[in-house]
């Protein structure tokens, strides 16, 4: 069973139209990520959430904003996409680090494809 | 930046040991080596960790030097749905303020033939 869920999995919208993005998770973890992974790259992380706590990369552009209402769901927000915002968004999750040690691997959902027209 | 080198590819044979190398010369003693793995429309999916020890799990084993400067990735019978994008890094163990993030390299696409 699918343990980060991510909907929906393809996501279209206009240029300058904002759009939100969901991720849940049954894992009850309390970390949660951002990524964003544009054709051919590798994931880079936008940002995450520790429990209620907001932590943005340095890079990540203003336009991208997240939410985190409980532990279970998390949202990102792209208040007007670009073109160049057309990408995969991959949610992950986490445990808090385990005896002090970040030991613990990061589940991923398998993303939402997202179209700018 | 990543902070971890691979091939860009690599081809296995179905059915043999796909033997997937790392550097990471410039890793700290309070670093983990993990592996993660992206097959074409999916999220990445984690494989195995380890810090010093070799580590084995049902999907593969981790052989990490003693000096800890690079690692190798074995997947023992390689089969056609292990065709993906492998994905080396390091993940800090701990300390203030960090976040336990990971940072992706451009990782080796693992083409595994008939």
């Amino acid at each position: 069973d699918a343990m980060v869920i991510q909907n929906p999995r393809y996501q279209v919208t206009q240029f300058g139209k904002p759009v939100t993005l969901s991720c849940s998770q049954t894992l009850n973890h309390n970390v949660m990520y951002w990524y964003q992974q544009k054709s051919s790259q590798a994931p880079k992380l936008l940002f995450h959430y520790y429990d209620k706590d907001f932590n943005n990369e340095a890079d990540t552009p203003d336009n991208f904003q997240s939410r985190r209402p409980n532990t279970s769901f998390c949202f990102l927000d792209i208040r007007s996409p670009g073109l160049g915002d057309a990408a995969m968004y991959l949610c992950a999750t986490s445990r808090d680090h385990v005896g002090g040690n970040w030991n613990q691997p990061q589940h991923f959902g398998d993303g939402t494809r997202l179209s700018i027209l | 930046d990543a902070k971890t080198t691979q091939p860009p590819s690599m081809d296995c044979a179905e059915g043999r040991a796909a033997n997937l190398p790392c550097n990471h010369s410039t890793i700290s003693g309070n670093e983990y080596v993990y592996w993660y793995r992206q097959i074409h429309s999916q999220g990445p999916q984690y494989i195995i960790h380890g810090l010093k020890n070799n580590e084995t799990n049902e999907m593969a084993s981790l052989i990490i030097t003693e000096d800890r400067k690079s690692s190798t990735l074995i997947l023992p019978h390689a089969t056609l749905r292990d065709t993906a994008v492998y994905y080396c890094i390091v993940r800090a163990k701990h300390g203030s303020g960090n976040t336990g993030k990971l940072i992706f390299g451009q990782g080796t696409t693992l083409q595994v033939k008939p």
